[in-house]
């Protein structure tokens, strides 16, 4: 099945510590992003990336890291110095040359708590 | 500020009518997008309108765009029970097609059975 994964569904951290939130896409797309959610609010972008070996920052980026040295990953890295951590979190990925209007595909998301 | 702003916030309404959700942006766009959103779930696309059309229509879903008023409408008919769930416009801004998406904050619909 072609498709967009993201694990762990459910994550737990302590304050201070780093964590790293997977994506995977099979779809062999170009483009991939990150999104954050909070609860009853759209999206806002925190990272995405057009190509392999380059990313660009969105709208919310202070606090995160990312990396794309593969075409079908592009993890996610929530820092300590991120302050407001929790959050759902949703990763995404599009083909804008081969589709021209940049439809994305959705992961399930990533839960995460900070306690 | 949000570019897409969706309205109402929250709809509900008995199976079998029809729901109507309007979003706004305030820059010029090259194409809109509607999403769904089940509860703890990703999004799903669900109709892309480009800034030349001004109505598209995919299975039960109807969607407007206005560029003089800056506003699109997402109507669904005689829906579902199984059609619960928030609706989020976003827009793709400027020339290039390609470019990110800007997301509103969404409609939570509620269809009652």
């Amino acid at each position: 099945d072609g498709g967009i994964t993201q694990s762990p569904k459910y994550l737990f951290r302590k304050e201070g510590q780093n964590v790293t939130l997977s994506c995977e896409q099979n779809l062999n797309h170009d483009a991939m992003y990150w999104y954050r959610q909070d609860p009853g609010q759209g999206l806002r972008l925190i990272y995405y990336s057009q190509i392999v070996n380059d990313f660009q920052k969105g709208d919310i980026a202070e606090g995160y890291s990312v990396s794309r040295e593969k075409k079908e990953s592009f993890p996610l890295t929530v820092t300590s110095a991120q302050k407001n951590p929790t959050a759902f979190y949703l990763c995404a990925s599009s083909n804008p040359l081969a589709t021209r209007y940049n439809e994305q595909f959705f992961g399930p998301g990533t839960r995460l708590t900070v306690l | 500020s949000q570019q897409g702003e969706e309205d109402p916030q929250a709809l509900s309404i008995q199976e079998g009518e029809n729901a109507t959700m309007n979003c706004s942006y305030k820059t010029s766009i090259n194409n809109l997008q509607w999403y769904r959103q089940n509860s703890g779930r990703g999004l799903v696309h669900l109709i892309l309108i480009r800034s030349n059309e001004r109505e598209k229509h995919s299975g039960r879903l109807r969607v407007t765009l206005d560029t003089s008023k800056k506003s699109s409408s997402l109507l669904i008919t005689a829906s579902r029970a199984a059609d619960t769930a928030s609706y989020f416009c976003a827009t793709v801004r400027g020339e290039t097609s390609g470019s990110r998406l800007t997301f509103g904050e969404g409609t939570q619909l509620t269809v009652n059975p």
